[in-house]
């Protein structure tokens, strides 16, 4: 049984530039959470998506934008990149009625702003 | 404010066992998960607590104090293996989960 799987692993990018992250969930769930861990921090929570909508949004500008697929995958979007996006980008994926919605994390996108 | 704190750092000893203290303010409360983190790894789910006691999984046990905003981790019998770091995130009332910065925790021979 796969888990949660992310691609790419590593990314580098310049300021201004547009990335894509993908997250496939774990076989089973069918939400997924996408969040964004600078180094030595926790993660913090960009938003969720369930049956192909956003369902929550955390404190992120506009330029972070999400799809979810009928097959429940799931893309991150960032515009305009900046410095301060460089992190670790974090897909989580549970079960919506799972009893406590444990999430399962993916390996992790680590995106390089220059 | 939504808030959780946690130590940034703690050192133990092999075989030893170590608290892991959270704190949290939240809007709303669903449950208090701990997960441990590898440095360059995913989190992997430790433990759960919703309700007030202690939940008692192998080396690993979670207490939880509703009516304090409370929480600590306990590990026994320490390997060097367990040197991670530690987070610590509450489920809010839309069942966003809120996280800490993480407690590193370092092992000694």
């Amino acid at each position: 049984d796969a888990g949660v799987t992310q691609s790419p692993t590593h990314l580098i990018k310049t300021r201004g530039q547009q990335v894509t992250l993908r997250c496939s969930p774990k076989s089973g769930h069918d939400t997924v959470s996408w969040y964004q861990q600078a180094l030595g921090q926790g993660p913090q929570f960009i938003f969720q998506y369930y049956e192909e909508e956003e369902r929550q949004r955390g404190n992120f500008p506009d330029r972070f934008s999400g799809h979810q697929f009928p097959n429940y995958s799931s893309e991150l979007n960032v515009n305009a990149l900046l410095l301060g996006d460089s992190a670790l980008y974090l897909c989580a994926s549970s079960f919506s009625s799972g009893y406590y919605n444990e999430q399962f994390f993916g390996p992790g996108t680590r995106l390089t702003v220059l | 404010g939504q808030n959780i704190d946690q130590p940034t750092e703690m050192t133990a000893t092999e075989g030893a066992i170590v608290q892991i203290n959270c704190t949290y303010q939240t809007s709303g409360f669903n449950g208090l998960f701990w997960y441990q983190q590898h440095a360059g790894e995913a989190p992997t789910f430790l433990s759960y607590n919703v309700l007030d006691g202690l939940e008692e999984k192998g080396r690993f046990s979670s207490f939880l104090s509703r009516s304090k905003g409370y929480s600590y981790l306990l590990l026994k019998e320490l390997q060097m293996k367990d040197s991670a770091s530690y987070l610590c995130a509450v489920s809010d009332s839309n069942y966003q989960l809120i996280w800490g910065a993480g407690t590193k925790l370092i092992i000694k021979p």
